[in-house]
């Protein structure tokens, strides 16, 4: 069964607008992690954040940050402030408990428009 | 260079030969992952090292695959008389640990290896 969906293939958003990337998981854990990565056209992956289950506080870095609804076992990340250097594919990952592989969603390709 | 190390970065070969691809982690970790990423998908995960422990050969989608962990650092990925099928990218990452959820260490990934079967 897919742990993690991502239902939305691709997205526009305009400069410097915000842009909320949807994520939904599947697992029975009471513990588990969340990840999302980015993948630039240049192929690497980047990481940007993470949420535990276990905390309390959405997860923040910089102009991302993790909208965590646990009863309804999403985690979107939003994107403020687009910039350019933003388009690229975003993967949301799990770890379940006592795991160590992370699973990855099918992502979601974002192109930024000046 | 202190990132993870994959060769070659691209590879074409023709069916039915053997391709092998290379990662040299982070010096440190102990925990290194191959992944496969088809073209415009997700992560598709084919095995896990963790130090000294029996690898979790678990999602290697056919008996085609291995791959060894030399030393407990570089890894071989190795594809035995390759498929068209097997054309895509595949990702080596690795972190300072294994599993458990407060393991808040995130995957660092190589820049892959595409392959290309004709």
């Amino acid at each position: 069964a897919q742990k993690i969906t991502q239902t939305q293939p691709g997205m526009f958003v305009q400069e410097k607008e915000a842009v909320t990337l949807d994520c939904t998981y599947d697992t029975s854990d009471q513990s588990y992690g969340l990840f999302w990565y980015k993948q630039p056209s240049s192929g690497e992956m980047i990481f940007l954040i993470y949420q535990g289950s276990y905390d309390e506080q959405n997860a923040t870095e910089g102009r991302y940050s993790l909208n965590f609804q646990k009863a309804r076992k999403s985690a979107n990340l939003v994107i403020s402030a687009s910039q350019l250097g933003d388009s690229a594919m975003y993967f949301c990952a799990m770890r379940e408990v006592n795991d160590y592989k992370l699973s990855f969603g099918a992502g979601t390709t974002v192109t930024v428009r000046a | 260079g202190a990132g993870v190390s994959q060769s070659p970065s691209n590879k074409v070969t023709e069916k039915g030969k053997d391709v092998e691809l290379r990662c040299d982690p982070i010096s440190g970790h102990t925990a290194l992952y191959w992944y496969r990423q088809s073209l415009g998908q997700g992560l598709e995960f084919l095995i896990y090292f963790q130090g000294n422990s029996a690898p979790d050969k678990s999602g290697l989608p056919s008996d085609r695959f291995s791959a060894e962990r030399t030393g407990g650092s570089v890894s071989t990925l190795t594809i035995q008389r390759t498929q068209q099928e097997d054309s895509a990218v595949y990702l080596c990452a690795s972190s300072l640990g294994g599993g458990g959820v407060r393991n808040t260490g995130e995957l660092f990934f190589g820049e892959g290896s595409r392959l290309t079967v004709l």
